[in-house]
């Protein structure tokens, strides 16, 4: 079965320190992977990708991302975090072309990052 | 234009009622999708269009049943909804040029609530 997991819940971190919102997936074949974030009462907004090429991947608002083939991990980063950084984050698959679910998001079950001042 | 726009904001009816939600985009995208999210939970898929045609239905009740008109605007038609059904509805897009690598464009969703 193909699946996301974001081990943690809730992320909590002081403002200025480095944050690190964990995921791991499993899928076969080479994954299509997103960062998405949602902040209150709205929708997702998309943070960064990673499809091929470097393992390190930059996105919006200062975000990066490292893709670790060998543990399956997507880590989300960043590293100075800010009071407005949080909401909750979204860590989604994409199953490659040719695959069962081919077309569908797999989103893991989130996590709550609060930062504070 | 990089916005999904989804009418109304909040909506609350009675299991009797008929109701739509509607999304509308004008990035060009020829792939437009609903989920479902429950508070704190990840979106669950319900249906996905491309180039205008039903692609994926996630078998979901045939009380929710999609529309889509044309490349700009998609419909959620509800009927005879469940108090369960209660949640945010968003609508997305994406183009579909480059298949499962292309990024989604959400809405800010439309809370209903179901009395």
């Amino acid at each position: 079965a193909q699946s996301v997991a974001q081990p943690e819940d809730q992320v909590n971190v002081a403002e200025g320190n480095p944050l690190t919102v964990k995921c791991t997936y499993s899928v076969s074949g080479n994954p299509y992977l997103f960062w998405y974030v949602q902040y209150p009462n709205r929708g997702l907004q998309f943070l960064l990708k990673y499809i091929t090429g470097d393992n390190l991947v930059k996105g919006s608002y200062g975000f990066e991302a490292e893709f670790n083939k060998s543990q399956t991990s997507f880590h989300l980063k960043k590293p100075s975090a800010l009071v407005s950084d949080s909401a909750l984050y979204f860590c989604a698959v994409r199953p490659p072309s040719g695959s069962s679910n081919t077309g569908k998001l797999i989103f893991g079950q989130g996590t709550t990052l609060q930062v504070k001042p | 234009d990089t916005e999904v726009t989804q009418t109304p904001k909040h909506l609350v009816m009675g299991m009797t009622n008929k109701k739509s939600l509607k999304c509308e985009q004008h990035m060009g995208h020829r792939a437009m999708y609903w989920y479902k999210q429950k508070a704190k939970k990840p979106p669950e898929l319900m249906f996905v269009y491309s180039y205008e045609k039903l692609s994926i239905n996630e078998s979901v009740p045939s009380r929710f049943s999609p529309e889509c008109p044309n490349s700009s605007l998609l419909n959620l038609h509800l009927h005879a909804l469940q108090p369960e059904d209660s949640a945010l509805y968003l609508c997305a897009s994406s183009t579909v040029r480059d298949g499962p690598g292309e990024k989604l464009f959400f809405g800010s969703g439309t809370q209903l609530s179901v009395l």
